[in-house]
């Protein structure tokens, strides 16, 4: 079965700055994707970023980027220039590639402060 | 705009009470998806529809059903609420990649 660990449950950046959240995975398949998703105080769940596992270029939206390191397991994520809008919850997840029958795995979360 | 919709966003029921929460997607997806948020946890999946009347344990299904009749709408049963079900329970549709959430449920059962 595949999991998904995030090993920072609290991080904090200062504003402009830049940090980078962990997660590493475990799995046995060769093809899935990987996501970070983004949970405000609003809780609205929303997607930040996502990788394709086939892909070697690392995904970047804006001010977001990954490092993902397919043979260790790892899918970071980087935001630069943070701001104050940035303050939330994140969480790591992985799908199994294909249609069908799927599920999201998801992490623990890093809860993420950004200090004026 | 694509739409994942739960009927409260707070909820308080006591214990022993039949419990449904209501998820309704407009983006005719064919994955739906309920987990339940606790600090510590993360998101866990509770169960899974990937078709009309078609459902899948997830990771804790115990204490819990879902009922899915028409293809937009996946309900969460709790058939006896008890005081450890108290938490966030958040409702998914998938797309043929992304996963897209509604606003969660906060329940609180007494």
């Amino acid at each position: 079965a595949q999991t998904v660990t995030q090993s920072q449950p609290e991080m904090s950046v200062q504003e402009a700055e830049t940090v980078t959240l962990s997660c590493t995975y475990d799995t046995s398949e060769s093809d899935y994707y990987l996501f970070w998703y983004k949970q405000p105080p609003s809780r609205q769940m929303i997607l930040v970023i996502r990788q394709e596992a086939y892909k070697q270029q690392n995904a970047t939206e804006n001010r977001f980027s990954v490092n993902f390191q397919k043979a260790a397991k790892s899918f970071s994520l980087k935001i630069s220039d943070s701001q104050l809008g940035d303050a939330a919850m994140y969480f790591c997840a992985y799908r199994s590639w294909g249609s069908g029958t799927y599920k999201y795995i998801f992490g623990t979360g890093t809860r993420l402060k950004v200090l004026a | 705009d694509v739409k994942v919709t739960q009927s409260s966003r707070y909820l308080v029921k006591r214990t022993g009470e039949k419990v449904f929460l209501e998820c309704v997607q407009d983006m005719d997806h064919e994955n739906m998806f309920w987990y339940r948020q606790d600090p510590g946890l993360g998101l866990r999946l509770i169960y899974f529809s990937y078709d009309v009347k078609m459902k899948e344990k997830g990771d804790i299904p115990e204490g819990y059903s879902v009922s899915r009749e028409k293809k937009e709408r996946f309900s969460l049963i709790l058939e006896s609420a008890s005081t450890n079900q108290t938490s966030m329970y958040l409702c998914a549709s998938s797309s043929y990649v992304e996963a897209f959430f509604g606003q969660g449920t906060r329940l609180t059962v007494v």
